[in-house]
């Protein structure tokens, strides 16, 4: 069954703090792999489509990367505004996406 | 940008009651989608269309129904609302190009809440 892990579960930074965000996934013949970002109470906002291994993407102070079995998402120097729900999810089939249960994230002024 | 708005950002139905939540996209996106997210259970995918008139089944549909008259609107009809059906509604739209599929772009969300 295809699935998409994310780790840690949940984050606490202090501002400037850089770390990285895991998304593990199974999934035969990935056709896209997706972050987003989620304010409690709003929907997802999309960030990254990262297609094949080896493929990197940047906006302002996040990146994202993917490995075979992997993605990152890397954040530089986070501010506080920067605490949300980061989901990364993949393809399931045609049109069907499957999401990870997200890492919270809180940065710390 | 893509915009994708949903009737109501909130909204208190009672058990038994008929219940329609309604999705409007305006980048003639040919699939759409509706989601319910619960704490624990991350985002589960209820019914998608591809086309209008077309409608596949997502993981959850059981208590549900869609409908898709128009390109731009996708509707979520709950025939006989019941309290395990609280929670938060997420729509969703995408573009399909050269058999690609692209990434999806949600609505704010409707928090249902059935007593």
């Amino acid at each position: 069954e295809d699935q998409v892990t994310q780790s840690p579960e949940a984050l606490r930074l202090q501002e400037g703090e850089s770390s990285s965000l895991n998304c593990s996934y199974t999934v035969s013949g990935l056709r896209g792999l997706f972050w987003y970002r989620q304010d409690p109470g709003k929907g997802p906002e999309f960030l990254f489509t990262l297609y094949s291994a080896g493929e990197e993407k940047e906006k302002e102070r996040l990146k994202a990367t993917l490995t075979k079995k992997e993605s990152f998402l890397h954040i530089t120097a986070p501010k506080p505004e920067d605490s949300a729900t980061y989901l990364c999810a993949v393809f399931q089939g045609a049109q069907k996406l499957v999401f990870g249960q997200g890492t919270r994230l809180t940065i710390n002024p | 940008d893509v915009k994708v708005t949903q009737s109501s950002r909130y909204l208190v139905k009672r058990t038994g009651e008929k219940v329609f939540l309604e999705c409007v996209q305006d980048m003639d996106h040919e699939n759409m989608f509706w989601y319910r997210q619960d704490p624990g259970l991350g985002l589960r995918l209820i019914y998608f269309s591809y086309d209008v008139k077309m409608k596949e089944k997502g993981d959850i549909p059981e208590g549900y129904s869609v409908s898709r008259e128009k390109k731009e609107r996708f509707s979520l009809i709950l025939e006989s609302a019941s309290t395990n059906q609280t929670s938060m509604y997420l729509c969703a739209s995408s573009f399909t190009l050269a058999g690609l599929d692209y990434e999806q772009y949600f609505g704010p969300g409707t928090r249902l809440t059935v007593t």
